[in-house]
């Protein structure tokens, strides 16, 4: 079965850099574009970026573009997502999923929490 | 960019009943259209993609339609275990993927 094991969230400051990793098993990594998907707490889904296959290609969500960082080591297979001038409206559980470009989500990651607060 | 609907935003069923769930884009997004379950606290998963394929694993009572600006999502006979929000998305061109608001569905 495909696994997904997200890490690197925690509790920042408002203005400061957090990386989160998705390390991928069980599947051919390089054969797929990955997405990162938030949820704010009580809230719905919200898209945030999304790589192609071999990291070409990459795309973001308005409320990130020019913060955060999208990228992917197909020799580690895992995916980044770099995130920097972190604001309130960040907070949210992080999710990585196989899919994107084109493609539904089908495998999902456990999500990793990001807290900005001062 | 195209924005995605869903109505009913919440609903509650008898054990039983037949549910349906309408999402609509403001643009044709052919078939790229796929459908989520969230369980309270647990991680989206996947029902439908591609309009109406059925992701390998869900019941058959889970069922998609659909094409073009509005799609339908219908649960036969609605189970205990089906009480979740249902999010709809797209996912063809730019920007990339968009997600509905989602539908909540209880038990009655």
């Amino acid at each position: 079965e495909v696994q997904l094991l997200e890490s690197g969230g925690g509790l920042v400051q408002p203005g400061g850099s957090l990386r989160l990793s998705c390390a991928a098993s069980r599947f051919t990594f390089s054969d797929y574009g990955m997405t990162w998907v938030r949820q704010a707490p009580g809230k719905g889904l919200e898209w945030v970026s999304c790589i192609s296959s071999r990291g070409d290609n990459t795309y973001y969500a308005d409320s990130v573009r020019g913060r955060f960082t999208v990228s992917r080591d197909n020799s580690k297979n895992t995916l980044y997502l770099q995130m920097s001038s972190l604001r309130d409206e960040d907070t949210a559980v992080y999710y990585c999923a196989r899919g994107g470009d084109y493609r539904h989500l089908d495998y999902w990651g456990q999500g990793t929490l990001v807290t900005v607060s001062s | 960019d195209i924005q995605m609907t869903q109505s009913p935003s919440s609903l509650s069923a008898s054990l039983g009943d037949r549910v349906t769930i309408t999402c609509r884009a403001s643009q044709d997004i052919s078939n790229y259209l796929a459908w989520y379950q969230q369980k309270p606290g647990k991680v989206p998963k996947l029902l439908i993609y591609a309009a109406s394929t059925l992701q390998s694993g869900v019941p058959s009572r889970f069922s998609g339609s659909g094409s073009g600006t509005d799609f339908t999502l219908t649960i036969n006979s609605l189970q205990p275990e089906d009480v979740a929000t249902y999010y709809c998305q797209k996912y063809n061109s730019a920007p990339r993927i968009t997600f509905g608001p989602g539908t909540r569905v209880d038990i009655k």
